[in-house]
């Protein structure tokens, strides 16, 4: 999978639109981007994914650049229970996810 | 749909003894897999399996090993247990190939190795 740059950590506040950054300046034309989010104690979770279009889902928003060198992911209105690590992947095989460290999205009430 | 299960939830092992962590999906999927999560780390991918029958080594399979007998089961095995196998262990089904495809993890399986 080509190599994502995420920052360690972000903090927001409730109810505000947090803009969680993803650096993939190495990504292939046909790179799929994917973001999970983690819990604390639990399993990731699905979040989003996207190829060249901006997505939308009913937890959050995928833009993703022109290039396609970076994308964001970004959850409209923040509640505590966001609070979590978000991982953002670029896959290559078809088959298997490569995690990396993640940013620790904290939300403050 | 109980989704991705797996068994135990904890585990207290001693150096030397073996153990097998069971992962069962009820979604049919094709794909499974055995990560491993480090405290403050990402994941790491262990072993995975496109297929009834099949598996392949991910990123740090050495002291584990894997099988998948059934569609619905994926085993991971630890011969003589090592305290740097003390993680918590996830394990995640995905519907087949295609970069789209979502993965379903299970909640964990804690592993402490004294």
């Amino acid at each position: 999978d080509a190599k994502t740059t995420q920052p360690n950590s972000m903090e927001s506040n409730e109810e505000e639109p947090v803009h969680l950054p993803c650096n993939h300046s190495t990504i292939s034309g046909t790179d799929y981007i994917h973001w999970y989010r983690q819990l604390p104690s639990q399993g990731p979770e699905y979040v989003i994914h996207g190829l060249t279009s901006n997505v939308n889902n009913r937890m959050a928003s995928l833009a993703i650049a022109e290039d396609r060198k970076s994308s964001t992911l970004i959850l409209h209105r923040a509640t505590l229970r966001d609070a979590a690590v978000y991982y953002c992947i670029a896959e290559t095989s078809g088959s298997r996810l490569t995690f990396g460290e993640g940013t620790q999205l904290t939300v403050n009430p | 749909n109980a989704g991705v299960t797996q068994t135990p939830k904890f585990r207290v092992l001693k150096t030397g003894q073996s153990m097998t962590l069971l992962c069962a999906q009820d979604m049919n999927h094709e794909y499974m897999y055995w990560y491993r999560q480090d405290p403050g780390m990402g994941l790491r991918l262990i072993h995975y399996s496109v297929g009834e029958g099949t598996t392949a080594k991910g990123e740090v399979p050495d002291g584990y090993n894997v099988s998948r007998l059934k569609k619905q089961n994926f085993l991971l095995g630890l011969e003589s247990a090592a305290p740097s196998q003390t993680s918590v262990y996830f394990c995640a089904s995905r519907p087949g190939q295609g970069p789209y495809n979502e993965q379903f993890f299970g909640p964990g399986t804690r592993l402490t190795v004294l």
